[in-house]
């Protein structure tokens, strides 16, 4: 099946830093791809709506200017948490839908565990 | 908000069927029922999906009812690598652009 693939699986940088996670999806091409944090026992919580050439849609209560999301091709979208503090610290997920084909489907990244100190 | 409910968890006996139930009163009938697990600090992993017939592939079956309002998962012989965290979840099939809300899943405990 499809691959989305998240780099990098893990990382920890210090307060205050900018962290970049890419998502891409290896074998197909992706028109739309959504960003989710999860923090440990909770599900997974919807951050953004990310278009190939366009803004980011993000939901109520995700401050854009803190998590910067671009998706600048079909394949390659980026989440950037800038300044980040503890309180980012969390699993950062990817999806991604699969344009035109057999469609329907919604492929997941491996997550990228963000620790910050 | 999420436009499913799920148990909160479940125990299944290793060896025999694992049943999740799902329900999802309000979906469209343009929507399909997803379901996807996840497992301990990964991705959800895609295992199912459906419009109201019923669907079985080499790793579930999906049992839709024929008002659509619910749905259940079987795994038909449960193994130890099952346990985790299932997610129901209903969106269109085409389209990419429409978000998908998570709720919290059934945490299914797979026990030798």
């Amino acid at each position: 099946g499809a691959v989305v693939s998240q780099h990098p699986s893990r990382v920890i940088c210090k307060s205050g830093t900018s962290v970049k996670i890419e998502c891409r999806s290896l074998d197909f091409q992706a028109t739309t791809m959504f960003w989710y944090r999860q923090f440990p026992k909770q599900s997974l919580m919807l951050m953004a709506t990310s278009n190939e050439g366009s803004k980011a849609t993000y939901e109520q209560g995700v401050e854009k200017d803190k998590f910067l999301i671009n998706h600048a091709s079909l394949t390659l979208s980026t989440l950037t948490v800038t300044s980040a503090h503890p309180e980012d610290s969390s699993f950062y997920i990817c999806s991604a839908t699969q344009t035109g084909g057999k469609g329907g489907e919604l492929f997941f990244g491996e997550g990228s565990r963000l620790t910050v100190l | 908000d999420a436009k499913t409910t799920q148990p909160p968890s479940m125990d299944c006996a290793e060896g025999r069927a694992a049943n999740l139930p799902c329900n999802h009163s309000t979906i469209s009938g343009n929507e399909y029922v997803y379901w996807y697990r996840q497992i301990h600090s990964q991705g959800p992993q895609y295992i199912i999906h459906g419009l109201k017939n019923n669907e079985t592939n080499e790793m579930a079956s999906l049992i839709i009812t024929e008002d659509r309002k619910s749905s259940t998962l079987i795994l038909p012989h449960a193994t130890l690598r099952d346990t985790a965290v299932y997610y129901c979840i209903v969106r269109v099939a085409t389209g990419g652009y429409q978000k998908v809300t998570f709720g919290i899943g059934t945490k299914l405990q797979v026990i030798p």
